[in-house]
């Protein structure tokens, strides 16, 4: 069973980068599409990018400019970083595993498990 | 962007009852929605993926229909277990998005 645990520092200064690690476990990382998600204090969730096994990437525009997800298939393990954060970056993130399927010629898909989730407060 | 409006944002019943919540979509989404449930402090949990398609494991008083821009997830037979939050979720074009979500609670 395919399980997913995000790490990281919990307190980021504002303006610095944000870095976040999920380690994949029950599973080998390198066939399947991995994304990040986040959730602000009394909001919905934000789909924030994915990155595949293999490193293509695809970044939510909203973040684009701030954004890199990485993959070290070594570790099992991918990686966020969000630069220049604000309070406005405060969230709870979260990483998920995508799996996708076909169904009557077309593809859909969906997230799947996901992590506990990790709480990082941008705050000086 | 495809913008996903849940509604209602919360909602009271009891052991027992049956609840609908409904997921509309800005535009069509063919059957590219999912269903997800949420518990304080826990992973979200998938439930329903393909609009329509029970996730393995899951008690099939959960039951998902709809397509293009409207949806909805009903719950038979509440249980216990069932009060916590649902939300909805687009797959049909990147950006990928959210409903607001549901709060289920015990009345």
């Amino acid at each position: 069973q395919v399980q997913l645990q995000e790490s990281g520092p919990g307190l980021v200064k504002p303006s610095e980068t944000l870095s976040l690690t999920c380690t994949v476990s029950g599973g080998s990382i390198s066939s399947y599409y991995w994304s990040w998600i986040r959730q602000p204090p009394g909001k919905g969730m934000e789909w924030i990018g994915y990155i595949y096994g293999r490193g293509s990437t695809n970044y939510n525009p909203s973040l684009k400019s701030r954004v890199t997800i990485s993959i070290d298939t070594s570790k099992n393990q991918f990686s966020l970083k969000l630069n220049s954060v604000t309070a406005a970056d405060t969230a709870v993130y979260y990483c998920a595993r995508v799996v996708g399927s076909y169904d009557s010629g077309r593809y859909t898909n969906w997230f799947d498990p996901w992590g506990q989730g990790t709480l990082v407060t941008v705050f000086s | 962007d495809i913008q996903m409006t849940q509604s209602p944002s919360s909602l009271s019943a009891s052991v027992g009852d049956r609840v609908t919540i409904t997921c509309r979509a800005s535009q069509s989404i063919n059957s590219n929605l999912n269903w997800y449930l949420q518990r304080p402090g826990k992973a979200p949990k998938l439930l329903i993926y393909a609009a329509s398609s029970l996730q393995t494991g899951v008690p099939s008083r959960f039951s998902g229909s709809g397509s293009g821009t409207d949806f909805s997830l009903t719950i038979s037979n509440l249980q216990p277990e069932d009060f916590a939050t649902y939300f909805c979720q687009q797959s049909y074009t990147t950006p990928y998005s959210f409903g607001q979500g549901t709060k289920l609670e015990i009345k």
